[in-house]
């Protein structure tokens, strides 16, 4: 079964400062990976996501993600934080070939601040 | 594109009372998923359908829980004599049948059990 880690529970950077938050995924095949975003009282939003092809994938307010598969990583970037950026990050693996095509595992999510 | 949306935002429900939630979809979608969340914890898998076909449901959805999609557009989920554990966000999403992971979420009914 495939599952996703993201070791970072919380993290607060300031404004202007870059960003990195950190996802480990496991699954035996090639997985679909995502990123997304909730703020408080808000569904989830997709940032980015996976499927094949360049390692690194550009997405939506900035945000870049690269995926490494020696290291069963996704880690998502953000060169310049805005305050507007402090929400959850949840990162996400789909499974393929498993009669679940259509289902989506999520990390724990990573909770950033922003200080001013 | 509307969004998908969802009905209530928020529910709060003594222990024993059934509760119904809906979901209305983007409405070229044909796929339709409910998600749970917990406090403190990633959004969980609990079942999907293709048009009115509920094609897989979780181990989390136990006999208390029934969806349906009657006529392929919207949901609902209904929990029946709910329990405290029950207390999570309820989070719909759907997607297009082709670009099946492509989910695009609610906002999701916040369930209180007392």
């Amino acid at each position: 079964a495939q599952s996703v880690t993201q070791p970072d529970i919380h993290i607060t950077v300031s404004e202007g400062a870059s960003l990195e938050l950190r996802c480990n995924y496991s699954y035996g095949a090639t997985p679909y990976l995502f990123w997304y975003v909730q703020s408080p009282g808000q569904g989830l939003q997709l940032l980015l996501k996976y499927f094949s092809g360049d390692t690194l994938v550009q997405g939506i307010k900035g945000f870049e993600a690269e995926f490494k598969r020696s290291q069963s990583s996704f880690n998502l970037r953000k060169p310049s934080v805005h305050w507007s950026d402090a929400a959850e990050y949840f990162c996400a693996v789909g499974a393929l070939n498993t009669g679940t095509a259509s289902k989506l595992t999520f990390g724990t999510g990573t909770r950033l601040q922003v200080t001013l | 594109d509307t969004g998908v949306s969802q009905d209530p935002r928020h529910k709060i429900t003594k222990r024993g009372q059934n509760v119904t939630f809906r979901c209305d979809p983007i409405s070229e979608h044909n796929r339709l998923y409910w998600y749970r969340q917990t406090l403190g914890q990633g959004p969980e898998f609990l079942t999907y359908f293709q048009n009115e076909a509920q094609l897989e449901k979780s181990r989390l959805l136990s006999d208390r829980f029934s969806a349906e999609r009657p006529k392929g557009s919207f949901s609902t989920l209904e929990i029946q004599r709910t329990e405290q554990g029950d207390s999570a966000m309820y989070l719909c999403a759907s997607s297009k049948r082709q670009s099946s992971y492509e989910q695009y979420f609610g906002p999701g009914t916040r369930l209180t059990v007392t």
